[in-house]
């Protein structure tokens, strides 16, 4: 069974700071890995996804790296701002099933 | 970009009663629709798969007597809550699969927030 964890499970940065969020998946078996934002009791946006042949993926300020065999991605913002608060969440697909993370609450300060 | 829509956005219900939850893909044919739970400070757990005109497939340890999941066509998915209890109060999402399978590209709805009293 799939496992996906996230560490830290919470982070406060000062405005301007660069951070990396981690994910990791027990069962490398995956089609992709995609990251997602999600604000206080709202949905999910979607922000990068990896399919697995592929080593990362960038949108902005954001860099997400994938290490299918050994289980890793890491999410790197850049230069936070206040704007980026919010629960990230990492999730891999595996058949037609996405598996979750525990998620990663950041708070930006200014 | 896709759209997928969910009705109601809140519900607040009595102990006992049934509640249902529409999800809907506004401007792609979804054959796969997928329900999830969300407990507070926790992650999205997949609650059960639906395929357009077939039973649904749900993930162990969740009741499909209790949650029961239509998906009469290929925009449409509908999960009800039968004899809600305090306990299933959460956040409820569904997403909507297109392309092969429906899995390889999910696109989430924005959640239903079911408080049973």
């Amino acid at each position: 069974k799939q496992e996906v964890t996230q560490i830290p499970a919470a982070l406060s940065v000062p405005e301007g700071e660069n951070l990396v969020l981690n994910c990791s998946f027990t069962d490398s078996a995956i089609y992709n890995l995609q990251w997602f934002r999600q604000d206080p009791g709202k949905g999910l946006t979607s922000l990068l996804l990896i399919q697995s042949s592929q080593r990362e993926q960038t949108s902005g300020r954001l860099n997400a790296s994938l290490d299918k065999s050994s289980g890793r991605s890491t999410l790197y913002i850049a230069a936070s701002q206040p704007g980026d608060s919010a629960t990230y969440l990492c999730a891999v697909r595996g058949g037609n099933k996405l598996t979750f993370g525990t998620g990663t609450q950041l708070k930006v300060e200014l | 970009g896709a759209v997928v829509s969910q009705h109601p956005s809140w519900v607040i219900c009595k102990s006992g009663t049934s509640v249902k939850i529409e999800c809907r893909s506004l401007d792609f044919q979804a054959t796969t629709m997928f329900w999830y739970r969300q407990f507070p400070k926790q992650s999205l757990m997949l609650m059960a798969t639906s395929n357009e005109g077939s039973k649904a497939t749900y993930e162990q340890g969740v009741e499909k007597d209790k949650f029961l999941i239509n998906h009469a066509s290929l925009t449409l998915s509908t999960l009800t809550v039968t004899s809600a209890h305090p306990e299933d109060s959460s956040f409820y999402i569904c997403s909507a699969g297109e392309g092969a399978g429906g899995g390889e590209t999910q696109y989430f709805g924005p959640g239903t927030r079911l408080l049973v009293l």
